[in-house]
């Protein structure tokens, strides 16, 4: 069935590097994505999100990139700091609002 | 208001025992969800209400759960004859119809544990 999902399990970078996290997709009709970070013991947490008639978006140190010729999109994380470790989730959003997540990555910061 | 919040964080119980779980929205938030979390998965859609009324239900919500949302205010999540594949997080969100970016808010989640 058709499916959102990530490249890779695990990602560790160092402390001030950049961090990139991939996320396939399946479904060409797919028009919303959001990327979540999630710590331990906690929910979900919204980190930005992007639209399908949109290639890019930007945040606070974050940036989403959209490829629909190859359905992909990725989580640019700058200057990566301690307190961005957690796992990290693309999501779909589905029908009414019903999230489809992907795997997850966890991703690592060495000091 | 804080955020959604979910009650109890954590629960150990018997398998063949019920359990329920309870979630408080955001005050203003018309939608609600309950997700299903396993180790190393991402979150799993359950169940979701437009205020007390259930709209749509996940083909993984079996006959053994079921989820009431009386006032459309706070839900609760009962899972009867518990099951070791039960353990899992639950987690709770909600949301505001047609705002934004959604609202999507989640709780910090139910962790259940059958023995």
């Amino acid at each position: 069935g058709e499916s959102v999902g990530l490249h890779l399990p695990t990602l560790s970078v160092q402390e001030g590097d950049n961090s990139i996290i991939n996320c396939a997709y399946s479904n060409s009709a797919s028009d919303y994505f959001i990327w979540y970070k999630q710590e331990s013991g906690k929910g979900p947490q919204f980190i930005i999100d992007i639209r399908s008639n949109m290639d890019k978006r930007q945040g606070q140190r974050v940036t989403v990139l959209l490829n629909k010729t190859v359905k992909h999109l990725s989580l640019q994380i700058a200057a990566t700091q301690p307190g961005d470790s957690a796992v990290y989730f693309c999501a779909e959003i589905r029908g009414a609002q019903k999230l489809v997540f992907g795997q997850g990555t966890r991703l690592t910061i060495n000091p | 208001d804080t955020g959604v919040s979910q009650d109890p964080r954590h629960k150990i119980t018997k398998r063949g025992q019920n359990v329920t779980f309870r979630c408080d929205p955001i005050s203003e938030h018309n939608r609600l969800y309950w997700y299903r979390q396993t180790l190393g998965q991402g979150p799993e859609f359950l169940t979701y209400f437009q205020n007390e009324a259930q709209l749509e239900k996940s083909r993984l919500l079996s006959d053994r759960f079921s989820a009431e949302r009386p006032k459309g205010s706070f839900s609760t999540l009962e899972i009867q004859r518990t099951e070791q594949g039960d353990s899992a997080m639950y987690l709770c969100a909600s949301s505001l119809a047609g705002g934004g970016n959604y609202g999507y808010t989640f709780g910090s989640g139910t962790r259940l544990t059958v023995v």
